[in-house]
């Protein structure tokens, strides 16, 4: 069965600080992807990663992926206020019934 | 603005009752995905559509059926409603269904409360 763990659940940061994101999932998987929620907000997408050591970056979001250790990091630099949000990864198993499972989703309170 | 429009924001009814949920993509995007999020079920994957055609499903429930029309837009129906199908419903739309043309733009959501 396939699980995807994140951690931590919640994480408060103070600005200009450095953190990781941690996105753990238990079977081979074809991409992962990654989403911000704002509260009381829809989605928005982030992140498609597709391959091993596939990494994209995007202002002070990086996403990385390590297949081979069923691992993504999502990697936030410098943290501002503006970044404060939930955070869910999804996982996508293809190969027989399709699966897409999201995450727990880590909330992320940055403080001024 | 993602440029997916969903309809209704909001709905409220009663249990036993059926509802429909719309759904418009992108200009240009094949793909229609719908999802289910709930404070019990955290966010969960329901069905994919590409040009009309059912291309993946999650954890749908048989009283839930969705389709995809001609001109793209989508309609999720749920029926014989219970109050734990209280939740958030999003649909997400995409270009395609492969690779970077996954990338996924979502709508605002209808919050369906069962009472």
């Amino acid at each position: 069965e396939l699980k995807v763990e994140q951690n931590p659940l919640f994480l408060s940061m103070q600005e200009g600080k450095n953190y990781t994101i941690y996105c753990n999932y238990s079977t081979t998987s074809d991409r992962l992807y990654w989403y911000r929620q704002d509260p009381g907000k829809s989605l928005e997408s982030l992140f498609v990663l597709l391959s091993n050591g596939a990494v994209k970056q995007e202002g002070r979001l990086m996403a990385s992926l390590d297949t081979k250790a069923r691992l993504s990091t999502l990697h936030i630099t410098a943290a501002v206020h503006d970044l404060s949000a939930t955070y869910f990864c999804a996982v996508v198993l293809s190969s027989g019934t399709y699966k897409y499972i999201f995450g727990t989703g880590t909330r992320l309170k940055v403080l001024a | 603005d993602s440029g997916v429009t969903q309809t209704p924001k909001h709905l409220i009814t009663a249990t036993g009752q059926r509802v429909t949920l719309r759904c418009s993509p992108r200009s240009g995007d094949l793909s229609v995905y719908w999802y289910q999020q709930s404070l019990d079920q955290g966010l969960q994957f329901l069905i994919q559509y590409y040009n009309g055609e059912e291309r993946a499903k999650g954890n749908i429930l048989e009283r839930f059926s969705a389709q995809q029309f001609p001109d793209l837009h989508s309609e999720l129906n749920l029926s014989s409603l219970e109050l734990g199908d209280s939740a958030l419903y999003f649909c997400a739309s995409s270009v395609g269904s492969s690779g970077d043309q996954e990338t996924q733009y979502f709508g605002p959501g209808t919050r369906l409360l069962v009472l």
